[in-house]
């Protein structure tokens, strides 16, 4: 079974400060890891995933994460909040070797202070 | 390319009634997934399907149908709207299992 925790479902920063989103999961085999960014009233679109290779995953708008295997975490971060960076944001993990049916997190709204 | 498309974008039901959410892809997906999404809640599998004419239920399935006749359609039946059913669905599509999912729009259903 594969489950993902994301701490927080709301998270608020000012303009300018660093953005931290945790996510956390759990899995039984190697996992390939997503976040996805959900804007008001639109579907989801992915932000970076994890595959293999390298754990430090560069996405679009600025946004990176880090697979760490010992601590089962893929925080996404991104140095420099914007104003448009405001929205729900959903970590998901797939097993590996599995059905491929994918897990999401409840979710974290992003709120961006001037 | 349209993506993922999706009809209607909102409808209202009396309890009982029936209703078939639409969802088409152009990419030539061949995995297509139903998800309900409700407040606080994320995103849960309904069903999902891995190819034209192979089905299999999610993590919530009950009360809910699905069928796919081709590459590019997945419908979503639903039998006997209940209020718990009210929620905001969401079709995705992808090429393979571990790919990037690409999202429809969105339906909003409330059940009364």
């Amino acid at each position: 079974a594969q489950s993902v925790t994301q701490l927080g479902s709301h998270v608020s920063v000012s303009e300018g400060a660093l953005v931290l989103l945790r996510c956390n999961y759990s899995s039984s085999v190697p996992p390939y890891l997503f976040w996805y960014v959900q804007y008001p009233n639109q579907g989801l679109q992915l932000l970076l995933k994890y595959t293999t290779g390298a754990t430090l995953v560069k996405g679009i708008n600025g946004f990176e994460a880090e697979f760490k295997k010992s601590e089962t975490s893929f925080h996404l971060t991104k140095p420099s909040a914007h104003m448009s960076d405001a929205a729900e944001y959903f970590c998901a993990v797939i097993r590996s070797g599995g059905s491929y049916i994918p897990t999401f997190g409840r979710g974290t709204s992003l709120i961006v202070h001037p | 390319n349209a993506g993922v498309t999706q009809t209607p974008k909102f409808r209202i039901l009396k309890i009982g009634q029936s209703m078939t959410l639409q969802c088409t892809q152009d990419m030539n997906h061949n995995y297509m997934y139903w998800y309900r999404q409700d407040p606080g809640m994320g995103l849960k599998l309904i069903y999902y399907s891995v190819g034209a004419g192979i089905t299999d239920k999610g993590e919530v399935p009950n009360g809910y149908n699905v069928s796919r006749s081709t590459t590019e359609d997945f419908p979503l039946r639903l039998e006997l709207a209940a209020p718990s059913q009210t929620s905001v669905y969401f079709c995705a599509s992808s090429y393979g299992g571990v790919d990037e999912q690409f999202f429809g729009p969105g339906t909003r259903l409330t059940v009364l």
